[in-house]
C-alpha cells in the first residue's frame, strides 16, 4: 500500500534555532501535502496545505515565516520550524493522497515527528 | 470554516460491551466522513469512512452511521477488545477529503 515516510521521528533541538522535517512519498506522486500539529493530549490542527511547484496554503493563525513550506517535487514536501521557541515543541505529522488514484482514495499519513525545543 | 464537536470525550467499558461516539459538523458542504483511531505516538490510521450518499457502512465489528440533514455522523463499535482503546478522532471534510479537520478526541478504554 502507500505509503507516507517522515523524517526524523524525534528531534531535540535548541530555542532558537531551526528544524527542518520531510515529508515523502515513497510509492506515488502527491502534488498536495498537508502538516498537521498536535500538541499533548489534543486534537491533531491543519497548519497548512502544501502545493508541488506553488506557495503552500496556511491556515488562520498560523505564521507563514516561521513555518516554512517548500514542495519542490511531486513525492517530497518539507517543513521547516524556524527560530524555533519551546512553545514549538509538538508532535507534527504531514499527510498526503496519490494524486493518480481517485478522489476516494484515503488520505496516508507519515509516522509523525515529535520536535522538542530546549 | 468548518466547526467539529466530538462526544463523548472518555469513554469507559467493559469488553464486549458496545462503543459509541458521535461527531456533530456544522458544514452542509461536507462531503467525506471518515473515523480515524490513535494510538499515543503514532500516525492517526483511517478505520472507517463514508460519503456522502451513503446512510451507513459497516466493516466487522466497526459501522459509521451517517445523517446528513442533522449533520453528524457516529462511530459503532460492537464486541469492544482491549486493543480497541485508543483515542478516536472524527474528520469530516469537504473537497473529497483532501482538507481534513479533526474533531477533538475520543478516549476509548475497553475494560478487561
Amino acid at each position: 500500500g502507500a505509503v507516507v515516510s517522515q523524517h526524523p521521528s524525534w528531534v531535540i533541538c535548541k530555542s532558537g534555532t531551526s528544524v527542518k522535517i520531510e515529508c515523502r512519498s515513497l510509492d506515488f506522486q502527491a502534488t498536495t501535502m498537508f502538516w498537521y500539529r498536535q500538541f499533548p493530549k489534543q486534537s491533531l490542527m491543519l497548519m497548512a496545505t502544501s502545493n508541488e511547484g506553488s506557495k503552500a496554503t496556511y491556515e488562520q493563525g498560523v505564521e507563514k515565516d516561521k513555518f516554512l513550506i517548500n514542495h519542490a517535487s511531486l513525492t517530497l514536501s518539507t517543513l521547516t520550524v524556524t527560530s524555533a521557541h519551546p512553545e514549538d515543541s509538538s508532535f507534527y505529522i504531514c499527510s498526503a493522497r496519490d494524486s493518480a488514484s481517485s478522489y476516494n482514495s484515503p488520505l496516508h499519513f507519515g509516522n509523525g515527528t515529535r520536535l522538542t525545543v530546549t | 470554516g468548518e466547526n467539529v464537536e466530538q462526544h463523548p470525550s472518555t469513554l469507559s467499558v467493559q469488553e464486549g460491551d458496545s462503543a459509541v461516539i458521535k461527531c456533530t459538523y456544522s458544514d452542509s458542504a461536507s462531503n467525506y466522513f471518515p473515523w480515524y483511531k490513535q494510538e499515543l505516538g503514532k500516525r492517526p490510521q483511517l478505520i472507517i469512512d463514508i460519503r456522502s450518499n451513503v446512510g451507513e457502512k459497516k466493516d466487522q465489528r466497526i459501522a459509521v452511521t451517517l445523517n446528513k440533514t442533522a449533520k453528524h455522523f457516529s462511530l459503532h463499535i460492537t464486541e469492544t477488545q482491549p486493543e480497541d482503546s485508543a483515542v478516536y478522532f472524527c474528520a469530516p471534510a469537504t473537497e473529497y477529503g483532501n482538507k481534513l479537520v479533526f474533531g477533538a478526541g475520543t478516549i476509548l478504554r475497553v475494560k478487561s
